[in-house]
């Protein structure tokens, strides 16, 4: 079983809607936990991070951990036709990040 | 400001062959990674250098070697290329450790 468990999608939902991303972790001692976004042939890109639980909001984004549930959430709202890529979770363990696969999200014009 | 620079973008190689993936950052930090990403297996951690002069194996070190030749720049070194070794390969730095900048990647392919 991985550390980080993420479903890869294709997520394909329509511009506007609500997009509701996840990832669940077995490791407890996780304490910070991120999102990245990648577009097709290109490097991630650091879209959110929180340290322990609770949520934090950056514009049309918002990022949920629980850490009782060991479950991570990034919500997008008000999708766009450029939200369309790659979103990976991502959680810190001593020196370095332990990733998810990431999920594939299409937002249909 | 350049951020992370990788070269070259596409490489071909022919199983056997060696060379040597460049990375360079022009944002002082301390700490850089090499990573490699293939399908539906995400990023995977192949060396990290927590600072000039330190370097440590990550997740996937076999059949690489890497050199921290100063602060700015990391490199990777394939000394005998094997297909499994098909991949994108990503360097990385971040002062803090959470905050990683990524390069643009290198395709390989290894025959």
């Amino acid at each position: 079983q991985k550390e980080v468990e993420q479903d890869p999608g294709p997520l394909s939902v329509p511009e506007g809607a609500i997009v509701s991303l996840n990832c669940t972790y077995s490791n407890s001692a996780f304490q910070y936990f991120m999102w990245y976004r990648q577009y097709s042939r290109k490097g991630p890109e650091l879209l959110m991070y929180t340290y322990s639980s609770g949520n934090k909001e950056d514009g049309r984004f918002t990022a949920q951990v629980d850490k009782s549930s060991k479950y991570i959430s990034l919500f997008i709202r008000d999708s766009q036709p450029s939200d369309s890529a790659t979103y990976l979770c991502a959680m810190r363990s001593n020196y370095q990040l332990i990733w998810g696969a990431g999920t594939k999200l299409i937002i249909k014009p | 400001n350049a951020g992370v620079t990788q070269t070259p973008k596409f490489q071909v190689l022919k199983t056997g062959q060696s060379m040597t993936l460049q990375c360079a950052q022009d944002m002082n930090h301390n700490s850089m990674y090499w990573y490699r990403q293939d399908p539906g297996m995400g990023l995977r951690l192949i060396y990290y250098s927590a600072s000039e002069g330190t370097t440590d194996k990550g997740e996937v070190p076999n059949g690489y070697n890497v050199s921290r030749l100063n602060k700015r720049e990391f490199s990777l070194r394939l000394e005998s290329a094997a297909p499994s070794q098909t991949s994108v390969y990503f360097c990385a730095s971040s002062e803090p450790q959470e905050t990683q900048y990524f390069g643009p990647g290198t395709r390989l392919l290894v025959l």
